[in-house]
């Protein structure tokens, strides 16, 4: 089975420094890797997804990911964050298991302060 | 486009009530449908998912069911709710080929009291 685990449950950081989100997955087949973002009683938003090709990932609002196959992670980044990036950011694994639903990490709260 | 519809937003339901939760999607056909249930620190846990009418597979036991009488909608229900029910629902879908991402409901906020 496929899992992630985000190494991070809450990340403080000042508007406009840089910011890294981890996760490292598990699975012993090919995986395809997600990270959402969910703002306060919302659903939850694709930022970017690593199906195959190119390791380097970029999403909406600015943010990427690396797919780092020998670390078994899947980092996110953000070169300067804004205020209202604060919100809740999960980590997802997809594989043929379970209809191709989707494991998610336990999440990290980002929060952005000025 | 495709959108996925859930309501209601918020519920607030006696111990021992009935539930039932409504999804549909639209603009899409065959999808994979998933019910997931978010607790506070926990993530989001995986209850339900279906490949198709009438397939549901359950993911962990509980005192909830799920059933997919349409090919596009998805159901979520209990016969007797249980304080520890409560938590935020999130229904989705992706595409049948799957690998893909899936995509999300804006949730319902369910509290048994």
């Amino acid at each position: 089975a496929q899992s992630v685990t985000q190494l991070d449950s809450q990340v403080p950081v000042f508007e406009e420094a840089p910011v890294e989100l981890r996760c490292n997955y598990s699975s012993s087949v090919s995986v395809y890797l997600f990270w959402y973002v969910q703002y306060p009683n919302q659903g939850l938003q694709l930022l970017l997804k690593y199906l195959s090709g190119s390791t380097l990932v970029k999403g909406i609002n600015g943010f990427e990911a690396e797919f780092n196959k020998s670390q078994t992670s899947f980092h996110l980044r953000k070169p300067s964050v804004h205020i209202s990036d604060t919100a809740e950011y999960f980590c997802a694994v997809s594989g043929i298991n379970s209809g191709y639903a989707l494991n998610f990490g336990k999440g990290t709260s980002l929060l952005v302060t000025p | 486009s495709q959108t996925i519809h859930q309501w209601p937003a918020t519920l607030v339901q006696p111990v021992g009530s009935p539930l039932s939760l409504e999804c549909t999607v639209e603009g899409t056909s065959n999808p994979n449908l998933y019910w997931y249930r978010q607790a506070a620190g926990r993530g989001l846990q995986l209850l339900f998912y279906s490949v198709g009418i009438g397939q549901i597979s359950s993911e962990v036991p509980q005192n909830l069911s799920a059933s997919r009488p349409q090919d596009r909608q998805f159901i979520l229900s209990s016969k007797k709710l249980l304080l520890s029910d409560s938590g935020f629902y999130l229904c989705a879908w992706s595409a049948s080929t799957g690998g893909g991402e899936a995509f999300f409901g804006q949730g319902t906020r369910l509290t048994v009291v």
